[in-house]
């Protein structure tokens, strides 16, 4: 089945509490991204990868690292969360174009005491 | 830069209503515009797009019309069904952002029988 996979889908942590959520795609998806969901404010891309070893700031990087050894697999990185990074995470994939549809995954609801 | 705009919800209707939820946009050059939709507990999935002036997207009874001269997509279904109950985002893809993805604030739909 094609899908993006995200770990874990739950994690209550301590602020500076270095934490990985990782992302993985079985659909050989060149483009690949990472977005917060907050209330009333819809969904805001962290970092985007175009390929292998190309990843960019999207609208909200500050606080976030990313990496992309593999085409499949996508971390997002938080080296020392804070609570205002509490929200819920999406990871999401698609054929490099820009009008293909991009496949999310189920989220990952963080939160930072 | 890019933005989209949606109405405000939350929208509550009653079974076989008529939904119109808005949504406008601004956006250099011609983006790609799409509707993603969210059901609880779960990732967002691609409900139709549209990638020129004119094109309408449809699926699952769902319509909505690019119209380049109001910068709108506007998302309508003849009669709506409790299982439509969703949040509804408006989102748009442009050329010159790569294939980033800039959505709307989202619309919670409750339809209730």
């Amino acid at each position: 089945e094609a899908q993006v996979t995200q770990n874990p889908r739950y994690l209550i942590t301590v602020t500076g509490k270095k934490l990985t959520v990782t992302c993985s795609q079985n659909m050989n998806h060149e483009y690949m991204s990472w977005y917060r969901q907050d209330p009333g404010l819809g969904l805001r891309q962290i970092y985007y990868s175009m390929n292998v070893e190309v990843t960019d700031k999207g609208d909200v990087p500050e606080g976030y690292k990313v990496s992309r050894k593999e085409k499949r697999n996508f971390p997002l990185i938080l080296e020392s969360p804070s609570p205002n990074q509490t929200s819920l995470y999406f990871c999401a994939s698609s054929l490099a174009s820009g009008n293909n549809e991009q496949f999310f995954g189920p989220g990952t609801r963080l939160t930072v005491l | 830069g890019n933005s989209v705009t949606q109405m405000e919800g939350p929208v509550t209707l009653s079974e076989e209503a008529f939904l119109t939820i808005n949504c406008t946009y601004t956006a250099t050059g011609y983006p790609s515009l799409f509707w993603y939709v969210q059901y609880p507990g779960e990732g967002l999935q691609l409900l139709l797009k549209a990638t020129k002036a004119d094109d309408k997207g449809s699926n699952k009874g769902f319509e909505a019309t690019y119209r380049k001269e109001t910068t709108s997509f506007h998302l309508e279904k003849g009669s709506v069904q409790v299982s439509d109950s969703a949040v509804y985002f408006c989102a748009l893809s442009a050329y010159n952002a790569g294939n980033m993805l800039t959505f709307g604030g989202g619309t919670r739909l409750m339809v209730k029988p």
